[in-house]
């Protein structure tokens, strides 16, 4: 498995402002992605987080909302930009250790409350 | 459509009493099934792989099996630690490794 940790671990913004989301794990890894849970729902896909190019985005999710940073092979960043109560929702890090290994490990996960 | 059904959605027992949780599934080219266990407020803890019909996995009193159309998760005198919800996730073919998940079965273990 893989030990991954995220900041903040939760956190209450205001609408139209920005919060940006890290996520470190402790060992290099192939694969970064970042999903989102909202209440009561499964967990959908935002973007798979490519280390030294722009990330790979699901059909609904745009860069501009969601911009995605991942430097090296341990660390990324998911940024929810101009925000509404609509993003409020419990935002995941989840990596794949290998390519070709499929298992993917979550982080703790981030709680957003947007006012 | 490509699609993760969970049932049921919320399932109470008596400590002791066994079950069997199901995931059904309709997507073409599967690569694998997976089971995560979530407790509230932490993300999904990986549980098993299943890549086959057939295949069995388990773990403490937890058993997952695999169907060409299903898996099931079977709990095995359950105790109040088994209680949280149980996500089933699918991979499917193509490039990308993404998974599709289930809305998941919120199980409650009474003592």
């Amino acid at each position: 498995s893989a030990v991954i940790s995220q900041k903040p671990s939760r956190d209450i913004c205001q609408r139209g402002t920005s919060l940006t989301i890290q996520c470190q794990v402790d060992s290099q890894v192939t694969m970064m992605f970042w999903y989102r849970q909202q209440p009561g729902q499964s967990l959908t896909l935002i973007a798979t987080a490519n280390q030294g190019s722009e990330a790979t985005y699901e059909s609904g999710f745009v860069i501009d909302k969601f911009p995605i940073s991942r430097p090296n092979l341990t660390f990324s960043t998911l940024t929810v930009s101009n925000m509404s109560p609509e993003d409020s929702s419990i935002y995941l890090c989840s990596v794949e250790k290998n390519r070709g290994e499929e298992t993917q490990y979550f982080g703790p996960g981030t709680r957003l409350l947007v006012l | 459509e490509d699609q993760v059904t969970q049932s049921p959605e919320a399932l109470r027992l008596q400590e002791g009493e066994s079950s069997s949780l199901n995931c059904s599934y309709t997507v073409s080219g599967l690569r694998g099934l997976f089971w995560y266990r979530q407790d509230p407020g932490k993300g999904p803890e990986f549980l098993f792989t299943l890549y086959s019909a057939g295949e069995e996995k388990e773990k403490e009193r937890l058993k997952a099996t695999l169907t060409k159309k299903e898996s099931f998760l079977h709990i095995t005198a359950p105790k109040p630690e088994d209680s949280a919800t149980y996500l089933c996730a699918v991979h499917y073919g193509g490039a990308t490794n993404k998974l599709i998940f289930g809305t998941g079965t919120l199980l409650a273990v009474q003592p």
